[in-house]
């Protein structure tokens, strides 16, 4: 089993819409959870980072975390064009102090007009 | 702003060269990483150092090598290119020792080994 599971995606919605990306995680003493956006032939930019469960809110993104389920999602709402991008979820676990992310393999989103 | 530098953007070079791919941080993080990112195979980490002179291994250490002699600074070597190593590759740095340990991005060189 993979580290870190993304959605292969890949999704397509809506200018307005909300966008759901979803990331599951197996290692269960995993402590903090990160999310990148990656514009294609560009580098990734870290947006969310998340350590509790529940939502953390930050503009039009909501990232959700669940740690009984090991799962931890990303909304986007009122989704745009320039949303347009690979999202990558990434995990460290718990006693890590060398800090090492386990990145999944993104997901895909377009939003189109 | 956390600021990473890398020392090219596209690198063209033949195989059998040794290759030096540099990375520079202006943030005092502690830890620095260096990734390739190949299609369909995700970030995928190479090599990654947590002080000055130390470095661990990642998953795909075979063929490259590296050096930090400095805190801020952080060199992958690939010291016979092959084609197999045509990708793009990026390095990252971060806090070490806290429970937050975000992670910051340069922004890339692509490698291509003809």
């Amino acid at each position: 089993q993979k580290e870190v599971e993304q959605n292969s995606g890949p999704l397509s919605v809506p200018e307005g819409a909300i966008a759901s990306l979803n990331c599951t995680y197996s290692d269960r003493v995993s402590q903090s959870f990160f999310w990148y956006r990656q514009y294609s032939g560009k580098s990734p930019e870290l947006i969310m980072s998340i350590y509790s469960n529940g939502d953390k809110e930050d503009g039009r993104f909501t990232a959700q975390l669940n740690k009984a389920s090991q799962y931890v999602s990303l909304l986007i709402r009122d989704s745009q064009p320039s949303d347009s991008a690979t999202y990558l979820c990434a995990v460290i676990r718990r006693g890590s102090t060398l800090g090492r992310l386990y990145f999944g393999r993104g997901t895909q989103l377009t939003v189109w007009p | 702003d956390v600021k990473v530098t890398q020392s090219s953007r596209y690198l063209v070079k033949r195989t059998g060269e040794k290759v030096f791919l540099e990375c520079v941080q202006d943030m005092d993080h502690e830890n620095m990483f260096w990734y390739r990112q190949d299609p369909g195979l995700g970030l995928r980490l190479i090599y990654f150092s947590y002080d000055v002179k130390m470095k661990e291994k990642g998953d795909i250490p075979e063929g490259y090598s590296v050096s930090r002699e400095k805190k801020e600074r952080f060199s992958l070597i690939l010291e016979s290119a092959s084609t197999n190593q045509t990708s793009m590759y990026l390095c990252a740095s971060g806090e070490r020792g806290t429970v937050y340990n975000e992670q910051f991005f340069g922004p890339g060189t692509r490698l291509t080994v003809l």
